[in-house]
């Protein structure tokens, strides 16, 4: 059981250039959650999934892009990156939302030049 | 919409008692709180459900008032191990029936524990 696994663990990009940082989860967790974390602005939710084929914007989604093909994986985009996304990004899930504790995975340091 | 916590750092002696506030403008479903060491990922303290009750773990218990939109999280006889920095996290959607807005956090109040 490995529970919330993010790769990659650090990432350097160049303006303009785009990818995807991949979640996954191995809980059935219905309820999956993108975050990032930034000095002096806590955790701010980027987008979330109340199951597969269902996502939702949070507080700070413009520059990115989300799908939910399979109830695992939950894989977050970058379509043209920017350095404000300079950030620590963290992937959450719970069985619940709202009323379960969230799993978090260890995090991607992004750093955009 | 973040809650609002306070104070935004704490500096203690171990064994001295703190409470950190978190208010929200909206209704509360529900309301978390997770502590963070640097450089690694939120650890999950406990979650509070609308009802007004009051959970604990170990030395470390929690508050909710509903009507009041707010929560308290109490660290009693605190220790070295406590330092880090606490958020708390709500979900008002659901309760308003407007659907799920998804747990949105605080910005975090910084606990320091001297020896």
């Amino acid at each position: 059981n490995a529970g919330v696994t993010q790769t990659p663990k650090f990432q350097v990009l160049k303006t303009g250039q785009s990818m995807t940082l991949q979640c996954a989860q191995d809980m059935n967790h219905e309820y999956m959650s993108w975050y990032r974390q930034d000095p002096g602005m806590g955790l701010r939710l980027i987008h979330y999934s109340v199951g597969a084929g269902i996502t939702d914007q949070g507080e700070v989604p413009n520059g990115y892009n989300v799908s939910r093909s399979t109830t695992e994986d939950f894989p977050l985009r970058l379509l043209s990156a920017a350095p404000s996304q300079t950030s620590v990004y963290f992937c959450a899930s719970s069985y619940g939302l709202g009323v379960e504790k969230l799993f978090f995975g260890s995090g991607t340091q992004l750093s955009v030049l | 919409q973040q809650p609002v916590q306070s104070p935004q750092a704490v500096i203690l002696r171990e064994g001295e008692d703190a409470v950190i506030n978190c208010s929200s403008s909206k209704a509360l479903y529900s309301v978390h709180w997770y502590r963070q060491k640097h450089g690694e990922a939120p650890v999950f303290l406990m979650i509070l459900l609308k009802g007004g009750e009051q959970k604990g773990h170990e030395k470390i218990s929690a508050s909710f008032n509903e009507k009041k939109q707010q929560s308290s999280l109490y660290l009693t006889a605190s220790q070295l191990s406590y330092s880090g920095t606490y958020f708390c996290g709500t979900e008002t959607g659901m309760y308003s029936g407007g659907g799920a807005d998804g747990l949105t956090f605080g910005k975090g109040t910084h606990l320091i524990i001297q020896p």
